[in-house]
This record gives structure tokens, sequence and C-alpha cells, in this order.
């Protein structure tokens, strides 16, 4: 069984610092996705990489999965306090087999 | 344009009490999922519905059954509700099988006494 193993589990910082936030897995990923869940709400999509090497942009948000797809970063730049989040990380792999990290908490001080 | 929503919001039950959590997406999608998630444990995958008329097992079945009432629509029940069950349960959906993206509902907080 795929395990994800994502770190920080918590990280605490103050409105316009940069943060990484990683996701390491077992084995080698189908694609992977990265969602951010904000409390009492479900998680929504931020990202899918499917390719090695792959960067993917999003606003301050620069996503890049690993050469040999096993493990993935999501890099946060000037931080806001919208930003405050569950971040959670899920390999796309067969619909029966569908795995979620833990996730990292991030909270962002004004 | 609603996305996926999911009744009831929140629910408290007794333990041996069972219930239906409802869920519906009007998105045209062929894929459903039910997950549950726990602090410290993730969201986990009970079951899912490839397409209409098809529902498979996830990581976590027991003590769970779905029915794929149409495209639409995915209800999971909970025959005799056990006090481990008390979770946050979220429905997704999917363009289809081959799609890795998932749109989630904003979830139903059970607890079982």
């Amino acid at each position: 069984t795929q395990l994800l193993e994502q770190s920080p589990q918590f990280l605490s910082i103050q409105e316009g610092e940069n943060l990484t936030v990683y996701c390491n897995s077992s084995s080698v990923f189908s694609s992977l996705q990265w969602y951010r869940q904000e409390p009492g709400e479900g998680p929504v999509l931020l990202v899918t990489v499917v390719t090695g090497g792959e960067v993917k942009k999003l606003k301050r948000l620069t996503f890049q999965f690993g050469d040999a797809r096993k493990d993935s970063s999501l890099h946060i730049t000037a931080a806001q306090p919208g930003d405050t989040g569950l971040y959670l990380c899920e390999n796309g792999g067969s619909q029966g087999n569908l795995i979620f990290g833990k996730g990292t908490k991030l909270s962002v001080k004004p | 344009n609603a996305g996926v929503t999911q009744t009831p919001k929140f629910q408290v039950l007794k333990t041996g009490q069972s219930m239906t959590l409802q869920c519906a997406q009007d998105m045209n999608h062929n894929s459903m999922y039910w997950y549950r998630q726990d602090p410290g444990m993730g969201l986990r995958l009970i079951y899912y519905s490839a397409s209409e008329g098809t529902t498979d097992k996830g990581e976590v079945p027991n003590g769970y059954n779905v029915s794929r009432l149409n495209k639409r629509e995915f209800s999971l029940r909970l025959e005799s509700a056990a006090p481990s069950q008390t979770s946050v349960y979220f429905c997704a959906s999917s363009r289809d099988s081959s799609s890795y993206e998932q749109y989630f509902g904003p979830g139903t907080r059970l607890t079982v006494t």
C-alpha cells in the first residue's frame, strides 16, 4: 500500500513570509493532486501534476513534482492570512486506491 | 450550479441507530466517492461508484453501505451506528474513472454517542 508522508505537520508563520511544504511517497505517483481545506469545508483542488520535474504556478503558489515522481513540494511566496488552511496531497492511483496524506496545517498570522 | 451538496450538515446518533447521508452533484460527473476524515488520520475512502449502476469498496468499508441512486445521487448508509463512526464525512465526484480531479461537498459532521 502506498504511503504519503506530509511535512511539516503544522506550520505557523507571519504574513509576508515564504514557506514550503512537502509530500513524499513510498512509491511512484501516477499523478499527484494538491488540495486546500478550510475549517468546516471540503477540500478544494489546487493543482494536478503528472510529469516528473513538472513545475506549475498558481499566483503565489508554486508546485513542483520530483523527477522520480515520488515527491512533491508546494511553495508559497509572501503568505497571506487567506492562505490559512490544511494542505493535502493525494495520489492519482486507481479509483479504489486513492490515498491522501494527513496534511500540513498552515496558519498565517496578520 | 451548486457543485456537490450533502445533507445533513450535522447529525447526532445513539449507538445502534441507523441513518443515511445524502449526496448529489450537478456537474454531470460519472464517478462519485465517500470519504471519512478523522483527526490525525487524513481522508480515507469508504466506497466509490465509478459510474451509475456500480459501487466498490474503498479502504474502510466495514459498517457502511452505499447506493448509487442515479447519475446525480450517491448515498451512504450506517445500519447500526457505532462510536467509532464518529467522523466528518465527505462526498466527492469526478468527471469519470480516469479523471484525477475530485470535487468535494461541504461535509457532514456525525457524532455517535
